[in-house]
């Protein structure tokens, strides 16, 4: 199956500072990558999409400037969480879908810590 | 808001039980159902993906079957092993079939 990369698994950064998550889709090219995040004990929700050359595309309540997010090229997008506070410590992953198929390929994910 | 719904939340086993735990979605504007496992310290791997009522589709000792209309799939794992251990999600398709609704999964224990 395809790969998605993502990088890093983990980080722990201090309150205040800045924290960039890539998304790599290593064997095909993906015009569209979605970010997710999950709380303890609850289910993957969709943050926004990802979409090549263009702005991302926002779910409600999800913070445009908190969460920024750059598709420069067809195989990476990157999820910057800005200034980030205790609040934003969670669990982000992201997925691609190769054109033509069904399924979705997830990178491994990233489990942030803010302290 | 979609409701993607799984039961049970954690399931412990004996290894060599079969096994089922249920997914229910919207019946309306159904477009399919994906269904992942979801191991630890790794990516989720889609397993299946089900379009029509009716289906039923096995891989190896996995198999799982759909009701478009009454809103519900199941997952089956027969003969469990420790190596099924892992986290069943389902997902429903929204927003032209490019947006994933998870449900909060089947967390799969599997003890010798």
């Amino acid at each position: 199956g395809a790969v998605v990369s993502q990088h890093p698994s983990r980080v722990i950064c201090k309150s205040g500072t800045s924290v960039k998550i890539e998304c790599r889709s290593l064997d095909f090219q993906a015009t569209t990558m979605f970010w997710y995040r999950q709380f303890p004990k609850q289910s993957l929700m969709l943050m926004a999409t990802s979409n090549e050359g263009s702005k991302a595309t926002y779910e409600q309540g999800v913070e445009k400037d908190k969460f920024l997010i750059n598709h420069a090229s067809l195989t990476l997008s990157t999820l910057t969480v800005t200034s980030a506070h205790p609040e934003d410590s969670s669990f982000y992953i992201c997925s691609a879908r190769p054109q033509g198929n069904t399924e979705a390929f997830f990178g491994q994910g990233t489990r942030l810590t803010v302290v | 808001i979609l409701n993607v719904e799984q039961s049970p939340q954690s399931l412990h086993v004996q290894e060599g039980d079969s096994t089922n735990f249920t997914c229910s979605f919207p019946s309306s504007n159904f477009y399919a159902l994906h269904w992942y496992r979801w191991e630890t310290a790794k990516s989720p791997e889609a397993l299946f993906v089900m379009t029509l009522n009716g289906d039923e589709k096995k891989k190896g000792r996995i198999s799982a079957t759909l009701n478009t209309k009454e809103g519900y799939s199941y997952l089956y794992i027969k003969g469990s092993q420790p190596e099924d251990s892992a986290t069943y999600l389902c997902a429903f398709p929204t927003g032209g079939g490019n947006k994933l609704t998870f449900g909060t999964g089947t967390q799969l224990k599997v003890e010798l």
